[in-house]
């Protein structure tokens, strides 16, 4: 497809077992970005990752947080150990460049909608 | 003090009224801001895009930036029923990885 997509777009888990999230981005894309949205909230920046560089974890909340990237394309974060207050829409993006670059434009995937009981 | 303030309050206006949306920020280095449109369970989409100060006017939507102030706005113009959506401020510094995000608007369109 022409967008970003998500899998799966909605998961119910049980407090405790891990989950995985799939991203794959636009074709092209050098840049891939998690985000996370809360009910009531903004979005919450997770990780960026720009080509073969490190990528930027600066915003993983804890641990059991963590996301790769395979071939420069397609990226799964896994959250490990679930909790309550995990529940969110996960959100990825995908952009020709960084942020920081005049005109780039990030696009959004539709998000993968985590509910943790 | 946050990054981005948006006051999240819900706004409801009736069809072809004007929208008016704002946001603050604290990061005089921000110099890429956005407006997103999202509507409901689906992802943000990039609605407006201004760099630096100015305004700048796309069909009935309007995006400004004053960098004095720390304050953007986003106006729509003539709003339909099909605006009905969340409204989330965005702005990113140069060579910054992250953009950072206001908690967005609700806004209805009553016909």
């Amino acid at each position: 497809g022409a967008g970003v997509s998500q899998s799966p777009s909605n998961k119910v888990t049980e407090k405790g077992k891990d989950v995985e999230l799939r991203c794959d981005p636009i074709s092209g894309h050098t840049a891939l970005y998690w985000y996370r949205q809360s009910l009531g909230q903004g979005l919450e920046f997770l990780i960026y990752f720009q080509g073969n560089s490190a990528p930027d974890k600066s915003g993983l909340p804890s641990d059991r947080f963590s996301a790769e990237r395979t071939g420069g394309s397609v990226s799964t974060l896994t959250i490990q150990r679930t909790q309550q207050e995990d529940s969110a829409v996960y959100l990825c993006a995908s952009s020709l460049d960084q942020p920081g670059v005049a005109g780039n434009t990030i696009y959004f995937g539709e998000g993968s909608w985590l509910t943790v009981v | 003090q946050k990054e981005v303030e948006q006051d999240p309050g819900p706004l409801s206006v009736p069809e072809g009224a004007i929208v008016s949306l704002n946001c603050t920020y604290s990061n005089s280095a921000f110099q890429y801001f956005m407006w997103y449109r999202q509507y409901s369970r689906k992802g943000p989409e990039l609605l407006m895009y201004t760099y630096s100060s100015g305004n700048k006017e796309d069909g009935r939507f309007t995006a400004q930036v004053d960098k004095s102030s720390k304050y953007i706005s986003l106006f729509i113009r003539d709003s339909q029923p099909s605006d009905s959506a969340t409204y989330l401020c965005a702005m990113s510094a140069r060579g910054n990885n992250r953009l950072a995000f206001g908690k967005g608007n609700q806004v209805v369109v009553i016909p």
